[in-house]
């Protein structure tokens, strides 16, 4: 039972460069969610989706951007990578809005 | 705006009890969290309780909502080395779409 699986684990990249962080479930989830953390606060919800083919800004959207094609996946893409995007991102999916979330294991990217 | 406060750190000798405390400000929360997260590590749901509970009790962990203060804890009963790791708190809110409002966590430290 795999649960919520994100890749890679760790990636440094150039400011400038872009990536696509990669979230997948195996729970039949509707509701997708990406935050960021940064050290000493809390998470910050980045985007979330309520299903297949929609998607909405979460509370700090900027220089990111998802898509949802599927119900399993969830990429969250950098476009122009900046330092202040250095973070901890971590995936999650719940069933619905009430349901406990369920996390995966996260990304350490880092903006150099 | 919504908000979600805790102390940044506890520390508490083994076997004895670790409560941590948790406040919001948002009156109209439905479900209130707690996640775990040790080093290197996604969040793990620990337990949850909903808004018009006062107590909801698990094996070792107890949660009070006292939702007059707006004021939630979590108290961990015999501590050991295992349960060293960062806990969250989270709120779900019904204004905001139910997306969960964290705290920063508390990091607990077990002292031998």
């Amino acid at each position: 039972n795999a649960g919520v699986t994100q890749t890679p684990k760790f990636r440094i990249l150039k400011i400038g460069q872009s990536m696509t962080l990669q979230c997948t479930q195996d729970m039949n989830h509707n509701y997708m969610y990406w935050y960021r953390q940064d050290p000493g606060m809390g998470l910050k919800l980045i985007y979330y989706s309520v299903g297949a083919g929609i998607t909405d800004k979460g509370e700090v959207p900027n220089g990111y951007n998802v898509s949802r094609s599927t119900t399993e996946d969830f990429p969250l893409r950098l476009e122009l990578a900046a330092p202040s995007q250095t973070s901890v991102y971590f995936c999650a999916s719940s069933y619905s809005h009430l349901q406990p979330q369920h996390f995966g294991d996260g990304t350490r990217l880092s903006i150099l | 705006g919504e908000d979600v406060e805790q102390s940044l750190f506890l520390s508490v000798r083994e076997g004895d009890s670790s409560v941590i405390n948790c406040t919001y400000t948002d009156s109209s929360s439905t479900y209130l969290y707690w996640y775990k997260q040790e080093p290197g590590a996604g969040l793990q749901l620990l337990t949850y309780i909903f808004s018009n509970m006062d107590m909801k009790q698990d094996q070792r962990l107890t949660v009070l909502l006292n939702k007059k203060d707006k004021h939630l804890s979590l108290r961990i009963a015999d501590t050991q080395t295992g349960d060293s790791a960062i806990y969250f708190c989270a709120e779900s809110i019904e204004d905001s779409n139910y997306q969960l409002i964290w705290g920063a966590g508390t990091k607990l430290i077990i002292k031998p």
